[in-house]
């Protein structure tokens, strides 16, 4: 069956633009998460789903950020106003129950922002 | 603060030789504990999941051990080969209705030469 997808898989933003980096998890999953991962780092938490609702938001790194599922499948990270911090891999990943439970990853979206 | 430590950072080793990898956590309470696998520009594959009542488990030439006890897991990669060289990632979670967020650690990076 088809995994967890992410679109663009490549992001060159100039600073100051705003970006939309999009997920479709496995269907049927209810969890969905968003990390942020630093070149040789693990991934950092930033959000978590639980269908529509946005149970944890507490590793978005500033109100810049913002992520939404709407309809408790496809989810989007949005970011305002990029900084060169910012650049990185933002992984999403899904889990069919909680977030205990196995997650199942994309292959991430890389942001440049120059 | 749940922090996962892993050693060491980066490891080189030969083609066909075995290898151990650490991971020591402070998470508590604690439900299970991850091994993901993640290549370069991929996202982490799950290699192996263990609770806390477990002390082995096997996925092929790859063998997670867990000492609930001192906080350790170990990774043991046997007969190692080129597409071994990836990054490993130890995850560790609490049960559900604790902390939503797993906690994941730094990774180490393995390289394996013919």
């Amino acid at each position: 069956g088809a995994g967890v997808s992410q679109s663009p898989r490549y992001k060159v933003a100039k600073r100051g633009q705003d970006v939309a980096l999009r997920c479709d998890p496995i269907s049927g999953h209810v969890s969905l998460f968003w990390y942020q991962q630093a070149l040789g780092q693990g991934p950092e938490f930033l959000t978590y789903f639980q269908n529509e609702a946005q149970l944890d938001k507490s590793g978005l790194p500033s109100d810049r950020f913002f992520a939404e599922r709407p309809e408790g499948s496809v989810s989007t990270l949005k970011i305002q106003r990029t900084q060169q911090e910012d650049s990185a891999v933002y992984l999403c990943a899904s889990s069919l129950t909680g977030p205990s439970y196995e997650q199942y990853f994309g292959p991430g979206t890389r942001l440049t922002v120059t | 603060k749940n922090q996962v430590e892993q050693s060491p950072q980066s490891l080189i080793i030969l083609e066909g030789k075995n290898c151990t990898l650490q991971c020591n956590y402070t998470v508590s309470p604690f439900s299970n504990l991850r091994w993901y696998k993640q290549d370069t520009g991929r996202g982490p594959v799950s290699l192996t999941i263990m609770t806390f009542s477990e002390n082995t488990k096997s996925n092929g030439r790859y063998t997670a051990t867990l000492d609930a006890d001192t906080k350790q897991s170990s990774l043991h990669i046997t007969a190692s080969q080129l597409s071994d060289s990836a990054s490993y990632i130890c995850v560790v979670s609490a049960p559900a209705g604790g902390s939503y967020i797993p906690t994941f650690g730094r990774g180490t990076s393995l390289i394996v030469h013919p």
